[in-house]
């Protein structure tokens, strides 16, 4: 079993939808989680950093963190088609040099 | 340079081929990592040093594959006698802080195919 889960979609939506992306994760040694943007034959680039569970805001994103659960949640309000990508939630551990990432979940907004 | 960049992008090899991959990180950056991501999958974590110091490289596949950073800047990850199984993207990331903590700057990739 994997130590982060994610559901890899694909996920299609209409322009201005609100879209909600989750993770799960097994480990509670897990402290600190990350949402990255993955354009096509690019690079990912990190969005979002949270450390303590709750809510952080940002613009149009929302990142959720429930560590009792061990969920966590991206929300994209008023969905845009340049929100089309991949999005990897990431996570580590307070000791280690690694992140450790789900497979990401593959989001087309139309418009 | 701006951003990460990383060289050659794209690269065929003949199964058992040897393959060298460049990466060179934002000016400055202390910590460099480099990952693998194989198609419709997240990135894994291979290995990561800090300056010239290779601190982990418990994620490298097998002793195959081989990274180093000879002057704290550019590095290099070679894969000998490659198999099919090693195609993938190998992506290169730097951060200006130690560990896994900072915000890391990922290259576009190396997209490498074993034929």
């Amino acid at each position: 079993q994997k130590e982060v889960e994610q559901d890899p979609g694909p996920l299609s939506v209409p322009e201005g939808a609100i879209v909600s992306l989750n993770c799960t994760y097994s480990n509670s040694a897990f402290q600190y989680f990350m949402w990255y943007r993955q354009y096509s034959r690019k690079g990912p680039e990190l969005l979002m950093y949270t450390y303590s569970s709750g809510n952080k805001e940002d613009g149009r994103f929302t990142a959720q963190v429930d560590k009792s659960s061990k969920y966590i949640s991206l929300f994209i309000r008023d969905s845009q088609p340049s929100d089309s990508a991949t999005y990897l939630c990431a996570m580590y551990k307070t000791s280690g040099s690694r992140l450790t990432f789900g497979e990401g979940t593959q989001l087309t907004v139309n418009p | 340079g701006a951003g990460v960049s990383q060289s050659p992008r794209y690269k065929v090899a003949k199964r058992g081929q040897d393959v060298a991959l460049r990466c060179d990180p934002i000016s400055g950056h202390v910590s460099l990592f480099w990952y693998q991501q194989a198609l419709g999958q997240g990135p894994e974590f291979l290995t990561y040093f800090q300056n010239e110091a290779q601190l982990d490289k418990s994620g490298l596949p097998s002793d195959r594959f081989f990274a180093e950073r000879p002057e704290g800047s550019v590095s290099t990850l070679k894969i000998q006698r490659t198999q099919q199984e090693d195609s993938a993207v190998y992506l290169c990331a730097s951060s200006q802080g130690q560990g896994a903590w900072d915000e890391q700057f990922f290259g576009p990739g190396t997209r490498l195919t074993v034929l």
